[in-house]
């Protein structure tokens, strides 16, 4: 199984401010052939079901603001939200889906 | 527009077969090259993918959870459907199904989501 390994697991940033997310995988995740990265990044707030955000490691969903980018490659990603916004409040995932699905085990984060 | 709809009853007896049902309305199982999945999260907890069914009827299933699942498609009822048998407190979970957003594939990011159900395991 490939294991997701999220960090932090908590974040707090002020209003405005850059959050960043990492995740590892414990193999890699980009397949050769097509050079993509099987990871994507979701968002969950209370109650709700996730909601897709990056695909291909760095592809924003239709819909999604330009404040969330995802980058990395192999078994190195990150998450960036660029300027925080009060609903951007939620635990967020990277899953791989490379072989099967794994889910890291989420980040929360908060308004400092 | 796709949605997926998850039911079922929110209480099970240890020892006893969870059974739910994803109704899919907007698309049609019978003639979809889409895969879907049910993944499961305790209360406070992360996600657990459980399995997958691809649109040819193959069945994947998470290894820590293979012995006791079973997931099938209804295609009369429109419904892909997750049995979980010899269910335990650690069952307890909102369980959802989803489906990738490529079809063809059996596993891709998960686009659409229900909106789940609370099973609880309790005597």
């Amino acid at each position: 199984d490939i294991v997701m390994t999220q960090s932090p697991d908590s974040l707090a940033v002020s209003l405005g401010e850059r959050a960043t997310i990492n995740c590892k995988s414990s193999q890699s995740v980009l397949y050769s052939s097509n050079n993509k990265n099987y990871l994507a990044w979701y968002q969950q707030k209370p109650g709700q079901p996730p909601k897709l955000l990056i695909y291909w490691a760095s592809t924003r969903e239709s819909g999604v603001p330009d404040r969330f980018s995802g980058s990395g490659s192999g078994t190195d990603f990150t998450l960036t939200i660029s300027s925080l916004q009060a609903e951007d409040v939620a635990v967020y995932y990277c899953q791989q889906y490379y072989n099967s699905y794994t889910f890291g085990q989420g980040t929360k984060l908060e308004i400092k | 527009q796709l949605q997926l709809q998850e039911s079922g009853p929110g209480l099970v007896k240890p020892s006893e077969t969870l059974s739910l049902t994803c109704i899919v309305a907007g698309d049609s199982i019978r003639s979809s090259t889409y895969s879907w999945g049910w993944i499961r999260q305790p209360p406070g907890k992360g996600l657990e993918w459980i399995g997958s069914i691809s649109y040819s009827g193959n069945t994947y299933y998470n290894p820590s959870l293979k012995s006791r699942v079973h997931i099938s498609v209804d295609t009369s009822k429109n419904q892909v459907s997750l049995n979980l048998t010899s269910v335990t407190a650690a069952d307890t979970a909102v369980y959802y199904c989803g489906r990738p957003q490529k079809s063809g594939t059996y596993y891709n990011a998960l686009d659409i989501w229900g909106q789940g159900t609370m099973v609880t395991v309790s005597s």
